[in-house]
């Protein structure tokens, strides 16, 4: 199985600061049309994941374009700009590249 | 509006069987792959089980494959699984997902004796 490890699992930040979170794949993610299907989701206290980002870098639906997805291969990163009140919870990467399919152990963006 | 409603959890002994419903709205149902993830508590999440638009596609993962059995009913808009077999670490909060943004608020099923 394709193991995705994101760093770091908690991450402490001061409102408008910036954040970055890694997520390393144990195998590349371009699957065989060319594409590379790497997400990041962000689940609030007591609510399901929300799509932030498809794709590698492709912001969802009124997703705020503070939210920045990059990388390609196996190295993925997600920067979020000025981190507001409501950017807090855990972020998950999420491979559907290969299967099955696998999510990161998730990266904890809290208060400092 | 796309809506996601899981039902059907609850607590059940090792061993014994549950099954889950998703009813699905706001979208054609029946041109989606669905999935199932879950969530033990206070842990990350797991894909679980997918199933393509028709039903005729299902895979699982390892650690159920044998025991749960992912469905659809199209003409009722509804992805269902059937979970045999039930072991203390299947305890988790399930959740239906059409695999991109939309996801239920989750049901939760606890296996204990």
């Amino acid at each position: 199985d394709v193991v995705l490890t994101q760093t770091p699992v908690s991450l402490s930040v001061t409102l408008g600061d910036q954040a970055s979170i890694s997520c390393r794949s144990s195998q590349s993610l371009v699957y065989s049309d060319g594409n590379t299907y790497l997400k990041w989701y962000l689940q609030k206290p007591g609510q399901s994941p929300q799509l932030l980002i498809y794709e590698v870098s492709n912001r969802f639906s009124g997703v705020p374009d503070r939210f920045i997805g990059s990388g390609s291969g196996t190295d993925f990163t997600l920067k979020i700009s000025r981190v507001e009140p409501e950017d807090l919870g855990v972020y998950y990467c999420f491979q559907a590249t290969h299967d099955p399919w696998t999510f990161g152990g998730g990266t904890k963006l809290e208060l400092k | 509006e796309v809506q996601l409603v899981e039902s059907g959890g609850g607590l059940v002994q090792p061993g014994r069987s549950l099954k889950l419903s998703c009813a699905a709205s706001g979208f054609t149902f029946s041109n989606y792959g669905m999935h199932w993830i879950r969530q033990a508590p206070t842990k990350g999440l797991e894909w679980v089980a997918s199933i393509s638009p028709s039903g005729g596609s299902t895979y699982y993962r390892d650690s159920v494959k044998g025991r749960f059995t992912i469905s659809r009913d199209n003409a009722k808009s509804t992805l269902y699984l059937q979970m045999d077999s039930l072991r203390s670490e299947d305890t988790a909060t399930y959740y239906c997902a059409t695999g991109g943004a939309d996801w239920g608020q989750g049901v939760m099923v606890t296996v204990s004796s």
